[in-house]
């Protein structure tokens, strides 16, 4: 059974960095790749960023210079982490399984950017 | 970045109404269209891949249709799972983006 669970802090500091977990279950990340997805509080959906199954990234270019995405094949992790955080960074962020079609998602974690 | 525009924002519909959404790319997006339900828990599936393909699991009143910039999820006959959110994600360029959504509403 495919799952994927997102981890970390519910609170962060603005100009501070996030760091969050994706630990996946049922399928190798040297199979396929992971997606990270946010969504601000009653708005839609914005791509993040994906680490491909050889272990290469592609970045949203609007987050390219504060983000980072790696992995450890052998915890089964995909890692985030984004730096100056913003009152606008506030949102869920989701992990996602796939390519070009997100096939199984996480149910994501609630991040507040806050003082 | 190629732009989404999902219409209708929301919709209100009855159970075993025929409805369709649509999608609009800023560009020819080659059917790499993708689209996802999510439902008020938060839960995203995925519905629908490359335009018209039915992901895995998911009933055949759910079908999806377009070319070039123009693409429309139909659902044949709402069933009460149905009302939920419903994105459409173009995946022809980087970075792949969403549309805003549809809100489906029991009339």
């Amino acid at each position: 059974q495919v799952q994927l669970k997102e981890s970390g802090p519910g609170l962060v500091q603005p100009s501070e960095t996030l760091s969050l977990t994706c630990t996946v279950s049922g399928f190798s990340l040297t199979s396929y790749g992971v997606n990270w997805v946010r969504q601000p509080p009653g708005k839609g959906l914005e791509w993040m960023g994906t680490i491909w199954n050889d272990g290469s990234t592609d970045y949203n270019s609007a987050l390219k210079s504060r983000l980072s995405i790696s992995r450890d094949t052998s915890k089964s992790q995909v890692f985030l982490k984004m730096n100056s955080l913003q009152t606008e960074d506030t949102a869920i962020y989701l992990c996602a399984r796939g390519a070009y079609v997100m096939d199984a998602w996480g149910q994501g974690a609630s991040v507040t950017v806050s003082s | 970045d190629i732009q989404m525009t999902q219409t209708p924002s929301s919709m209100p519909a009855s159970l075993g109404e025929r409805v369709t959404i649509s999608c609009r790319a800023s560009q020819g997006i080659s059917n790499y269209l993708n689209w996802y339900q999510q439902k008020p828990d938060g839960t995203i599936k995925p519905l629908i891949y490359y335009t018209s393909n039915l992901q895995s699991g998911v009933p055949s009143r759910f079908s999806g249709s377009g070319s070039g910039t123009d693409y429309s999820l139909t659902i044949s006959s709402l069933e009460p799972e149905d009302f939920a959110m419903y994105y459409c994600q173009q995946y022809d360029s980087s970075p792949n983006t969403f549309g805003a959504g549809t809100k489906l509403e029991l009339k």
